[in-house]
């Protein structure tokens, strides 16, 4: 069981390009998070969705874009890369019937120079 | 919104001793309460989670209690092993009041001296 899995592992990007990290989960879960760590700042939610097609804001969403084609993938986008993204971003998913369990990917480690 | 704080943020211990890591959170209608452990260079893993129905819970050598009153939360480590060492979060949120992910502490580095 693969659990959720993201790629890629590693990314160094220049400022002002894009990319996307991807996101997937095999548990047919309904709940799915984009999380980012930085030192000694815990976890900050970007965005989440509910379910295909929904998506909302977290706590630090600018940036960020997000969409949810269907169940099992959750990809996160940045479209003019800063230094200020330079972080870990983590995917996670849950679901509905345990409240707010939810089950975080290895991560993504991206330098944005 | 909800507000976590996590102590201590460095914690180091002698192996085979007893740790302790505390978490406070501000919103009363916060009724679940989960723990990761985050090894180097991995994502969170969920070790232990306590709702608020229960004071306590056990599992082998983790425990967590909650006290509702005092809108706190422990972990407690025993006979610490040298596989202990990593960082740990608390977080807190209304299960099934939202899906707007778990509001979590700045973390806990634990340091298993041998």
């Amino acid at each position: 069981n693969a659990g959720v899995t993201q790629t890629p592992k590693f990314r160094i990007l220049k400022i002002g390009q894009s990319m996307t990290l991807q996101c997937t989960q095999d548990m047919n879960h309904n709940y799915m998070y984009w999380y980012r760590q930085d030192p000694g700042m815990g976890l900050k939610l970007i965005y989440y969705s509910v379910g295909a097609g929904i998506t909302d804001k977290g706590e630090v969403p600018n940036g960020y874009n997000v969409s949810r084609s269907t169940t099992e993938d959750f990809p996160l986008r940045l479209e003019l890369a800063a230094p200020s993204q330079t972080s870990v971003y983590f995917c996670a998913s849950g679901p509905v019937s345990s409240g707010n369990t939810i089950y975080f990917g290895e991560g993504s480690w991206l330098t944005v120079v | 919104g909800e507000n976590v704080e996590q102590h201590p943020s460095t914690l180091s211990v002698q192996e085979g001793d007893s740790a302790v890591i505390k978490c406070t959170y501000s919103d009363s209608a916060s009724n679940y309460f989960p723990w990761y452990k985050q090894e180097l260079g991995k994502g969170p893993q969920l070790i232990i989670d306590i709702r608020s129905n229960v004071g306590e819970k056990k599992d082998q050598r983790i425990a967590v209690t909650l006290n509702k009153t005092a809108k706190h939360f422990s972990l407690h480590i025993t006979e610490t092993q040298p596989e202990d060492s990593a960082v740990y979060f608390c977080a807190a949120s209304r299960a099934g009041g939202g899906a707007d992910g778990l509001t979590f502490g700045k973390g806990t580095h634990l340091i298993i001296q041998p």
